[in-house]
């Protein structure tokens, strides 16, 4: 089965812009959940949505917002970019909330 | 609160075993483990769900202390194809959400 699918898989963009990533999950999964993966940082936990309701954040400011629709499928937004929100954006689902994650190749985000 | 993990980078020649350390502050219902190879996607390796439970999956396997919040994961007789960082992710019985501790890095010469 199709594996889960993250867009655009790169962009640069400029600071004070805005940008929107996106996520399918894998069919039949209703949990996505949100990474920001930097050098020397790890994955560093963004928000978990199952079922379009926001399950957790994690320490991240408000510029971070994220939704997840009825087909399960989950945008992330980040607003007034920063310098420091260059990274790769990860979305992984799962069948459900705290299971295996099946990761996406990532959104790589660059901020000039 | 992320988990703690050691060490941070290790490197081993091909046939040697290694031992990666996770630990939480937290009381956890489950820890994770992946496996990132540089400029793929972190791949699950396994998850233990009780106490003290062990798991294996070929010569990786790992074990999951509750009274300590610990979980090491054991690489025996290691292969080139092993080299990668190493994440565990852990998930509290408060939190409910999977938090990953900042990785280690393998690698495995011939």
């Amino acid at each position: 089965k199709a594996g889960v699918t993250q867009t655009p898989r790169y962009l640069i963009k400029t600071r004070g812009q805005q940008v929107t990533l996106s996520c399918s999950p894998i069919s039949g999964h209703r949990s996505v959940s949100w990474y920001q993966q930097t050098p020397g940082q790890g994955l560093q936990f963004l928000f978990e949505y199952f079922s379009e309701t926001q399950r957790n954040k994690g320490n991240f400011p408000g510029r971070f917002s994220g939704r997840q629709f009825s087909n399960s499928r989950s945008e992330m937004n980040v607003s007034t970019l920063e310098l420091g929100d260059s990274a790769l954006y990860l979305c992984a689902s799962s069948f459900y909330p705290t299971g295996e994650l099946f990761f996406g190749e990532g959104s790589r985000l660059t901020v000039l | 609160q992320q988990p703690v993990q050691s060490p941070q980078a290790v490197i081993l020649r091909e046939g040697e075993d290694a031992v990666i350390n996770c630990s939480s502050s937290k009381a956890l219902y489950s820890v994770h483990w992946y496996r990132q190879k540089h400029g793929e996607a972190p791949v699950f390796l396994m998850i233990l769900l009780k106490g003290g439970e062990q798991k294996g999956h070929e010569k990786i396997s790992a074990s999951f202390n509750e009274k300590k919040q610990q979980s090491s994961l054991y690489l025996t007789a290691s292969q080139l194809s092993y080299s990668g960082t190493y994440f565990c992710g852990t998930v509290p019985f408060l939190d409910n959400d999977m938090r990953f501790g900042a990785g280690t890095r393998l690698t495995v010469k011939p």
